[in-house]
């Protein structure tokens, strides 16, 4: 069955320190790969995604992503974390899957950065 | 535009009563989803529908009906709550030609069962 894993359920860092959140999914066809935010209180937001292209994208606020064929990954980076990154964050991959796109959440990383 | 709104905001329910959560997009989306999300688990897929007039089942939807009313339109029932559907809802959008794009989500709705 199709899957995602977030290894890091709570992280606690500095501001300024840098950031880098797991993600790993199980899925052998092509994949779309997102990561989403959600701010205390309220809903997910769409920070960036890869469909094709350059394996490193970036997304809002200085996030980027690189998507690892080999290694099924597509890991969150941000270099100097702010106070206001505090927030919960969601890996998801879309596939196709009985000729529905359907999408597959991991179970969220809560980021909380201490000014 | 509004993107993804739905209501209520906030619902309290005694155990065995019914409600409807309601969602709408104006953004001209063909596939829409519920989910809920708990702690620790992330968001699970209750219901979606890929095209006006279809819905299928997700990863838990016991306890759930849906409708999809128009292309607008995707309604969550509960037609005997229970306490084990405490939860945040959330409602969300996509292009079904274009999933690459990803989700539009709702604000959500915080229901507690009694």
């Amino acid at each position: 069955a199709q899957s995602v894993s977030q290894h890091n359920h709570h992280v606690i860092l500095s501001e300024a320190a840098s950031l880098e959140l797991g993600c790993n999914y199980s899925y052998g066809g092509t994949v779309n790969l997102f990561w989403y935010v959600q701010y205390p209180g309220q809903h997910l937001q769409l920070l960036l995604k890869y469909f094709s292209g350059d394996p490193l994208v970036k997304g809002i606020k200085g996030f980027e992503a690189e998507f690892i064929k080999s290694k099924f990954s597509f890991n969150l980076r941000k270099p100097s974390v702010q106070w206001s990154d505090t927030a919960e964050y969601f890996c998801a991959v879309n596939a196709l899957a009985s000729g529905t796109y359907k999408y597959i959440f991991g179970t969220g990383t809560r980021l909380k950065v201490l000014a | 535009n509004a993107g993804v709104t739905q209501t209520p905001k906030f619902q309290v329910l005694k155990t065995g009563q019914s409600m409807t959560l309601q969602c709408a997009q104006d953004m001209n989306h063909n596939s829409m989803y519920w989910y809920r999300q708990d702690p620790g688990m992330g968001l699970r897929l209750i219901y979606y529908s890929a095209s006006e007039g279809t819905t299928d089942k997700g990863e838990v939807p016991n306890g759930y009906n849906v409708s999809r009313l128009n292309k607008r339109e995707f309604s969550l029932r509960l037609e005997s709550a229970a306490p084990s559907q405490t939860s945040v809802y959330f409602c969300a959008s996509s292009e079904r030609e274009k999933a690459f794009l990803g989700q539009y989500f709702g604000p959500g709705t915080r229901l507690t069962v009694l």
